[in-house]
C-alpha cells in the first residue's frame, strides 16, 4: 500500500530539548512538505522540498530545521528555539510541487507536547 | 496580505444539504483545492477547481468563480460520517496553498 507514515503519533519533549519527526513516503513522490496546525488557524508551510539536497523554508521556518537525503524521507527537527512548539504537525508530498492538480497527500500527523 | 475566509461552524441535519463558503485574497491563483480533516486526522482530498464552474463529484460538489474570489463546497444527502472540518486552499503565485482556518460541520440527526 502506498502511502505517507509519520511517526510517532504522539510525542511529549521536555522544554530545550530537540525533537525530530520522521516523515516517509513511498508514493514516488518529488516534493514534501511540513505544516503546523493549531486550533483556529489554517495549515501553516514549515518547509518545503521539491528535489533531493534541496529544500525551502515557509512562512515559519524559524525554530524548525530539515533535510532531505533521500526522496523518501522528509524528517524535521523542533529545535529549542521554537517558542511554541506545541502544535499538530503534519507532513504532505505531492508528485512534483507545481500546478494543475498536484494534489498534496498528507500523513497522519504527529501531535507534539511541550511540558 | 493574503487571506482565505470561511465560517467558523456551521451545522446541519441528517439527510439535508449543506453549502460551505470560501472567500480569497491572494497573490495570483493556480487553484483552489478542498480538503475534509476528521478531528485529530489527516486532511484528504475531496476537489479542485481552476477554472470558473461547478465540479461535481457524487455527493459532493465544488463552485469556483475567480472573478469575485469565491468558491462554495455543497454536500448533498448529508450522512453523520460527514461531520469533520472542511479546509479550502488556494494555491498562489508561488505554487504554495494558502489555507483557510476550516469549517467545522456538525450533523444533527
Amino acid at each position: 500500500d502506498g502511502g505517507i507514515t509519520q511517526s510517532p503519533k504522539y510525542l511529549f519533549r521536555k522544554e530545550g530539548q530537540n525533537v525530530t519527526l520522521s516523515c516517509e513516503q513511498n508514493l514516488n513522490h518529488d516534493a514534501m512538505y511540513w505544516y503546523r496546525q493549531d486550533p483556529g488557524q489554517g495549515l501553516r508551510l514549515i518547509y518545503y522540498s521539491q528535489i533531493v539536497n534541496d529544500f525551502q523554508k515557509g512562512d515559519i521556518a524559524e525554530g524548525y530545521s530539515v533535510s532531505r537525503e533521500k526522496k523518501e524521507s522528509f524528517p524535521l527537527t523542533v529545535t529549542s528555539a521554537q517558542k511554541n512548539p506545541t502544535a499538530f504537525y503534519l507532513c504532505a508530498s505531492s508528485i512534483e510541487g507545481g500546478g494543475g492538480v498536484d494534489t498534496q497527500y498528507f500523513g497522519p500527523g504527529t501531535r507534539l507536547t511541550v511540558l | 496580505g493574503q487571506n482565505i475566509d470561511q465560517p467558523t461552524e456551521m451545522t446541519a441535519t441528517e439527510g439535508a444539504i449543506v453549502q460551505i463558503n470560501c472567500t480569497y485574497q491572494t497573490s495570483g491563483f493556480n487553484g483552489l483545492f478542498w480538503y475534509q480533516q476528521h478531528a485529530g486526522e489527516a486532511p484528504t482530498f475531496l476537489s479542485y477547481n481552476v477554472l470558473d464552474g461547478l465540479e461535481e463529484k457524487g455527493r459532493f460538489s465544488s463552485f469556483l468563480s475567480r472573478s469575485k474570489g469565491y468558491s462554495y463546497l455543497l454536500l448533498k444527502e448529508l450522512q453523520m460520517k460527514d461531520s469533520a472540518s472542511y479546509l479550502c486552499a488556494v494555491r498562489d503565485s508561488n505554487y504554495q496553498l494558502i489555507w483557510g482556518a476550516g469549517t467545522k460541520l456538525i450533523i444533527k440527526p
